[in-house]
């Protein structure tokens, strides 16, 4: 069965970086993209960014461009969001999502806390 | 890319039906055909419900359906359950490979 399994919660100061990983199993790590999603705690969804299945391209949301990376290692299907410059407002639970188009299968979450 | 705009919370019955919209523009919703929703219970993982505007995943109950009109996206709840009441989110491809969501809305099954 499909399954994304998302690394633990973190804890940042401001302007810190956090880079969350998400690994994948259950299907052909390389035939579907990967899209971020957060959440801040008691408030709605927003997408973060994607990534290409097979050629490591790469979409970012307009207010976080310059900020986020997002990788894949193929070699251990795993996926990975890296968000620098870390503010208060970055306070949120990250989720990755297979993207076909839609987002199919969600890992369970990452919440990132960025606290002085 | 502004967020598409739905009710922020809406209730109904046992049994009754429902419908939510979802209100976007031409460069989103009403541009492709990739429209999709989601089913947010407390403290849980969202859950794709539609896809593709009016799509079921399997194992996704019949009582959910969707469709579009113009610019304007539509969920329908029929035969309202307890187990319904949870958080909805719509979203829709935005062009140059980016998507947006709606804001949620809240459904309460009285």
């Amino acid at each position: 069965q499909v399954q994304l399994v998302q690394s633990g919660p973190e804890v940042r100061k401001p302007g810190a970086s956090v880079k969350v990983s998400c690994k994948a199993s259950g299907y052909i790590f390389n035939t579907y993209g990967i899209s971020w999603v957060r959440q801040v705690p008691g408030q709605g969804l927003e997408w973060v960014g994607w990534i290409s299945d097979y050629n490591g391209h790469t979409k970012y949301a307009e207010k976080l461009q310059g900020r986020v990376t997002m990788t894949t290692d193929t070699s251990t299907s795993t996926a990975y969001m890296e968000l620098r410059g870390l503010r208060s407002d970055d306070t949120a639970v990250y989720y990755c999502t297979r993207d076909r188009n839609y987002f199919d299968f969600w890992g369970q979450g990452t919440l990132v806390t960025v606290s002085s | 890319q502004s967020a598409l705009t739905q009710p922020a919370s809406m209730s109904g019955s046992p049994g009754q039906s429902i419908t939510i919209s979802c209100a976007g523009a031409s460069s989103d919703i009403g541009g492709y055909d990739l429209v999709s929703w989601y089913q947010q219970h407390p403290g849980k993982v969202p859950k794709l419900i539609i896809y593709n505007v009016k799509k079921r995943p399997s194992g996704v109950s019949v009582r959910y359906s969707a469709s579009r009109s113009a610019n304007t996206a539509s969920l329908t709840i029929s035969g309202l359950q307890p187990d319904d009441e949870a958080d909805y989110y719509c979203c829709s491809y935005a062009g140059g490979g980016t998507w947006v969501f709606g804001g949620g809305t809240k459904l309460t099954v009285l």
